[in-house]
């Protein structure tokens, strides 16, 4: 199963909406994470279970989607959210990775 | 506080061989599957192997089905990446990593450990 995601990157203002969306080649049953990684840092699960937020991030993440087709949004982009964001499917093996969205400010 | 700290990295030359290893603290170890996952200078992130929490059960990528061997000691909280037969396209960022949830194989990876370099080279 291939993991599509798109933009590869994008710009935005402060305060803007961002949507990061992830394809699967076949169905993954909400099987899907989300990962922010930040320059030099190491990944951090942001979601899990499609939409389920992991404990401690901030609620302007979500997280849906279903079948084949999912998404990342930001509600209102801070500067501390530039990073490259990956999903990633768990259905099956192997656990493949998005090509990843990098995330910038204007 | 749950800590992961991978050792073993290096450079090799190609055809090599290098064990790497993840002490693990702060949760129960035997509890929860993990995984390796590496990422290449300037790339993105490539699921490597995983292992099930007895180590009943282990899975591979493509790229290093029949040369990596994952495994794991319970005893000793430690989870290891045995790599044979190294090529330069191995060259990488190693990290390991934890499941979120306990006794799920294939799952979302919760805590990451800050990762070990391997670098494949003459």
């Amino acid at each position: 199963i291939q993991m599509t995601q798109s933009p590869s990157s994008q710009s935005a203002f402060v305060g803007d909406r961002v949507t990061i969306t992830c394809r699967a080649s076949q169905g993954i049953n909400s099987f899907l994470a989300w990962y922010q990684q930040k320059p030099g840092k190491v990944p951090k699960l942001l979601i899990h279970g499609a939409s389920t937020l992991q404990s401690g991030v901030p609620s302007r993440f979500s997280g849906g989607g279903s079948g084949t087709d999912y998404t990342l949004t930001i509600s209102s982009l801070q500067p501390e959210d530039v990073a490259t964001y990956y999903c990633q499917k768990y259905d099956s093996a192997p656990l493949t990775f998005g090509g990843g969205t990098t995330v910038e400010i204007k | 506080e749950v800590q992961l700290l991978e050792s073993g990295g290096g450079l090799v030359q190609p055809g090599g061989s290098l064990r790497l290893s993840c002490e693990v603290s702060g949760f129960g170890f035997s509890d929860y599957d993990m995984s390796w996952v590496r990422q290449a200078p300037g790339e993105g992130l490539e699921w490597v192997s995983g292992i099930s929490s007895t180590g009943g059960r282990t899975d591979y990528a493509d790229s290093v089905q029949g040369r990596f061997t994952i495994s794991r000691d319970n005893s000793k909280s430690t989870l290891f990446l045995q790599m044979s037969l190294l090529r330069a396209e191995d060259t990488a960022i190693y990290y390991c990593a934890k499941a979120t949830q306990p006794r799920r194989f294939l799952d979302s990876l919760d805590y990451w450990g800050q990762g070990t370099p391997v670098t494949v080279s003459s």
